[in-house]
């Protein structure tokens, strides 16, 4: 069965310190992947996402990630966090473009940044 | 303002009791879908919905039921039969293409159930 890890659960940084949040999928097809944020209190959000053509992506608030298909990953990076970067991020991965393609989530990294 | 609303924001109910959790958007998006967030789990899909009419489950369906009469809403009932109902839920909308870039995921706000 397809499945997304993120084998960071909590993350805790200071302030200009550089971030890089891991995410591996098990799926050998095409793929669609995705970084959504969840800050303290508000919604679900989308930070950045790779269909296809260049594998690094960019996404908004200085967020950046790399998607390397021999390695089945899409970590998420920035070169110097903020205090209001603390929230948790969430992996996804939509397996195949037929209409019954889902998308799956990982389990989450919380971010703690210290002010 | 185009966008989702989920209704209400805090539920509370008796065990045993069913409860429908509101999710209307405004997107004219084609597709819906419930998860149900749990601490260190990350989003479970309960249910989808690619066009009015239409429902698949999800990976976790036991113990919900949705229905997709209009484009614009899909309500999920929790219930009874659902053994650990407390949870935050929230409803996401979609446009139905894979091959276009407006085929996000958008969220609503969420509604956190408890069962008391």
């Amino acid at each position: 069965a397809q499945s997304v890890s993120q084998h960071n659960h909590h993350v805790i940084l200071s302030e200009a310190a550089s971030l890089e949040l891991g995410c591996n999928y098990s799926y050998g097809g095409t793929v669609n992947l995705f970084w959504y944020v969840q800050y303290p209190g508000q919604h679900l959000q989308l930070l950045l996402k790779y269909f296809s053509g260049d594998p690094l992506v960019k996404g908004i608030k200085g967020f950046e990630a790399e998607f390397i298909k021999s390695k089945f990953s899409f970590n998420l990076r920035k070169p110097s966090v903020q205090w209001s970067d603390t929230a948790e991020y969430f992996c996804a991965v939509r397996t195949g473009y037929s209409s019954a393609s889902k998308i799956i989530f990982g389990s989450g990294t919380r971010l703690s940044i210290r002010p | 303002d185009g966008g989702i609303t989920q209704s209400p924001k805090y539920l509370f109910r008796k065990e045993g009791q069913n409860v429908t959790l509101s999710c209307e958007q405004n997107l004219n998006h084609d597709a819906m879908y419930w998860y149900r967030q749990d601490p260190g789990q990350g989003l479970r899909l309960i249910y989808y919905s690619q066009i009015v009419n239409d429902f698949q489950k999800g990976d976790i369906a036991e113990g919900y039921s949705v229905s997709r009469e209009k484009k614009e809403s899909f309500p999920l009932t929790v219930t009874s039969a659902q053994k650990n109902p407390t949870a935050f839920y929230l409803c996401a909308s979609s446009t139905r293409d894979p091959d276009t870039t407006a085929d996000t995921q958008y969220f609503g706000p969420g509604t956190r159930l408890t069962v008391l």
